[in-house]
């Protein structure tokens, strides 16, 4: 059974860049898209950035400057970098893995069906 | 980027009753809709995608039902286990994937 275990700093300074890694265990790291969203406390969720096994990324346009996701093939392991923090990116950061289904009727769905813990991000001076 | 709006925001049901959650996009996404189940401290849990294919392990009393730009989650007869915050979100146009602002279902 597939698990994402996650983990990084819990506190920055504004102006600081938030870095959290993400371990895939369990399943093989090709094949899927993996994914970051954030939850700001009593918020909604918001979709960061996504990378495959071989490096190739989607991301958020809202966010694509300051936003950088990467992967390690050897570690099964992909990272999220976000550079110069403010208060606004407080929330908890979650991984989750995204599954392509494409279905005999030539369907095809992109869900995010297994997802980390989380990891809970505070920006204060 | 295709917006996603749900109501009501909070949602006050008995347990035995039914509930009806809605889900509406700025644009037409097809069935390219997921819903998810998030309870507090926990991450979200995929209940339904493309719209009404529940995943495996999910109760039939979860249905989806909806396409184009209207959607809605029915828990035909609400457990203890399903008062939660019910997020849907949209994969049919990306990036971004989108979601909804959540409906929140208490007693």
């Amino acid at each position: 059974q597939v698990q994402l275990q996650q983990w990084g700093a819990g506190l920055l300074k504004p102006s600081e860049t938030l870095s959290l890694t993400c371990a895939v265990y369990g399943e093989l790291f090709s094949g899927y898209y993996w994914s970051w969203i954030r939850q700001p406390p009593g918020k909604g969720l918001e979709w960061l950035g996504e990378v495959t096994h071989s490096g190739r990324t989607n991301y958020n346009p809202s966010l694509k400057s300051r936003v950088t996701i990467s992967v390690d093939t050897s570690q099964s392991q992909f990272s999220l970098k976000l550079s110069s923090v403010t208060a606004a990116d407080t929330a908890v950061y979650y991984c989750a893995r995204r599954t392509d289904y494409f279905d005999s009727r030539g369907a095809s769905y992109y869900y995010m069906d297994v997802w980390g813990k989380g990891t809970k991000v505070t920006v204060s001076s | 980027e295709i917006v996603m709006t749900q109501s009501p925001a909070t949602l006050s049901v008995s347990p035995g009753e039914r509930a009806t959650l809605s889900c509406r996009a700025s644009q037409s996404v097809g069935s390219n809709l997921a819903w998810f189940q998030q309870k507090p401290g926990q991450a979200p849990r995929l209940l339904i995608y493309g719209g009404s294919t529940r995943v495996a392990g999910i109760p039939a009393r979860f249905s989806g039902s909806g396409s184009g730009t209207d959607f809605t989650l029915t828990i035909s007869s609400l457990q203890s286990e399903d008062f939660a915050v019910y997020f849907c979100q949209q994969y049919h146009n990306w990036p971004p994937f989108t979601f909804g602002p959540g409906t929140k279902v208490d007693i």
